[in-house]
């Protein structure tokens, strides 16, 4: 089956650092990324949608120059939360959906990284 | 995006059926209906997916009415495992549209 993963499952950093996470589709590639936050006992937020080859499209509210994204290939796409704080810290899950473009194919998501920033 | 509601929490006993049933009044024409379960600190894992009448697989089952303005997700005799967060999603077809997570149903299997 479709499978993503995430790369740190988890980091701990000091505050005005910066983070890098990846998400790669290990089985399919992938024009479009997702990236999403989810803070304690709250639901996924859409964070942005990352194009390959092309700029990401951020939601409202959401700090472009903070959340930098990079989808350089069809199997990766990495976020790097840049000059990190504490209200940063999070669970960031990407997800990916496999096939071509008409059909309906399913978004997998990958496992999550926990931020922590001290 | 449409819009999902869906029970904030329910209990249920171990080997009971558990149904959880989704309003979603908005959903056009070329979208489909996706569940996802959501264990804590874990992504969220594709259960099943339809778009009318009855979709089954091994997990569960997903039962959408003719209007499809509501959908019900059913999970046959239910272990302790099961406790998850169970998300509604109504994805535009493509698989590349954004979509909006609602609130989910946390569901706790008592044992």
């Amino acid at each position: 089956g479709a499978v993503v993963s995430q790369h740190p499952s988890w980091v701990i950093c000091k505050s005005g650092t910066s983070v890098k996470i990846e998400c790669r589709s290990l089985d399919f590639q992938a024009t479009t990324m997702f990236w999403y936050r989810q803070f304690p006992k709250q639901s996924l937020m859409l964070m942005a949608t990352s194009n390959e080859g092309s700029k990401a499209t951020y939601e409202q509210g959401v700090e472009k120059d903070k959340f930098l994204i990079n989808h350089a290939s069809l199997t990766l796409s990495t976020l790097t939360v840049t000059s990190a704080h504490p209200e940063d810290s999070s669970f960031y899950i990407c997800s990916a959906a496999p096939g071509t473009s008409g059909g309906q194919e399913t978004q997998y998501f990958g496992p999550g990284t926990r931020l922590l920033v001290l | 995006l449409a819009k999902t509601t869906q029970p904030i929490s329910m209990d249920s006993y171990e080997g009971q059926e558990v149904n959880i049933t989704c309003s979603h009044n908005n959903i056009a024409t070329n979208d489909y209906i996706t569940w996802y379960q959501q264990f804590p600190s874990q992504g969220p894992r594709f259960i099943i997916q339809g778009y009318k009448t009855k979709v089954t697989n091994e997990v569960a089952s997903l039962f959408i009415p003719a209007d499809r303005k509501s959908s019900t997700l059913s999970l046959p005799r239910v272990s302790l495992s099961d406790t998850a967060v169970y998300y509604c999603l109504v994805v535009a077809r493509g698989g590349y549209q954004k979509v909006t997570f609602g609130t989910g149903t946390k569901l706790q299997v008592i044992p």
